[in-house]
């Protein structure tokens, strides 16, 4: 069965104090592994999509990564306004029809004290 | 930057009614996907649509949902019924391909007494 597990639940940082958020996965084959951001309330907001192992991605404090098996999201030097939920979701490759369908992980909830 | 937009925010329905959540998906995407979250749980897979019919649903996505693109621009939910079960934030997404960044609404609440 496809599964998305993202590691640990709940991050407490202190701003500038940098670290990484995991995402593990088993799935048929990989697709895709996307990362988005949720502030409460709201619905996912994209961040980064991965298409194959060693790929990278970055934008301002983020950086994804993806090997066979993991996602990281690194964040280095966080500002309080990174505070969020930060969820993982995996597209699996499907038989005859690739419909799009994300399977998401539970979520990994960041807080940045100043 | 487009967006999509969902209405109500928030709906709040007796067990039993009928309930239409409402949709508007990026203009010039292809793909129209449903997800719920339940309070304090995963985002969880309803339905694909694509070409005007279905491409994937999950189990959760029985005989009471059903979706419609009734015209160019929007996209609904129906459920039939509503369970209690049923309450939890709704989203909607969309993409241009299957395979690209799904964006999301921000959701409809929906609240069954």
């Amino acid at each position: 069965e496809d599964q998305v597990t993202q590691s640990p639940e709940a991050l407490r940082l202190q701003e500038g104090e940098s670290s990484s958020l995991n995402c593990s996965y088993t799935v048929s084959g990989l697709r895709g592994l996307f990362w988005y951001r949720q502030d409460p309330g709201k619905g996912p907001e994209f961040l980064f999509t991965l298409y194959s192992a060693g790929e990278e991605k970055e934008k301002e404090r983020l950086k994804a990564t993806l090997t066979k098996k993991e996602s990281f999201l690194h964040i280095t030097a966080p500002k309080p306004e990174d505070s969020a939920t930060y969820l993982c979701a995996v597209q699996a490759r499907g038989g005859s029809s690739n419909t799009g369908k994300l399977i998401f992980g539970q979520g990994t909830t960041l807080q940045v004290k100043p | 930057e487009p967006e999509v937009t969902q209405t109500p925010s928030h709906q709040v329905t007796q067990m039993g009614q009928e309930v239409i959540l409402r949709c508007v998906p990026i203009s010039n995407h292809l793909y129209f996907y449903w997800y719920r979250q339940i309070l304090g749980q995963k985002v969880e897979f309803l339905v694909s649509f694509y070409n005007n019919e279905i491409s994937e649903k999950s189990e959760i996505f029985d005989d009471q949902f059903s979706v419609e693109r009734p015209d160019g621009s929007n996209f609904t939910l129906k459920i039939r019924s509503t369970k209690l079960e049923d309450s939890a934030m709704y989203f909607c997404a969309s993409s241009f391909r299957s395979n690209q960044p799904q964006h999301f609404g921000d959701g409809t609440r929906l609240s069954i007494l």
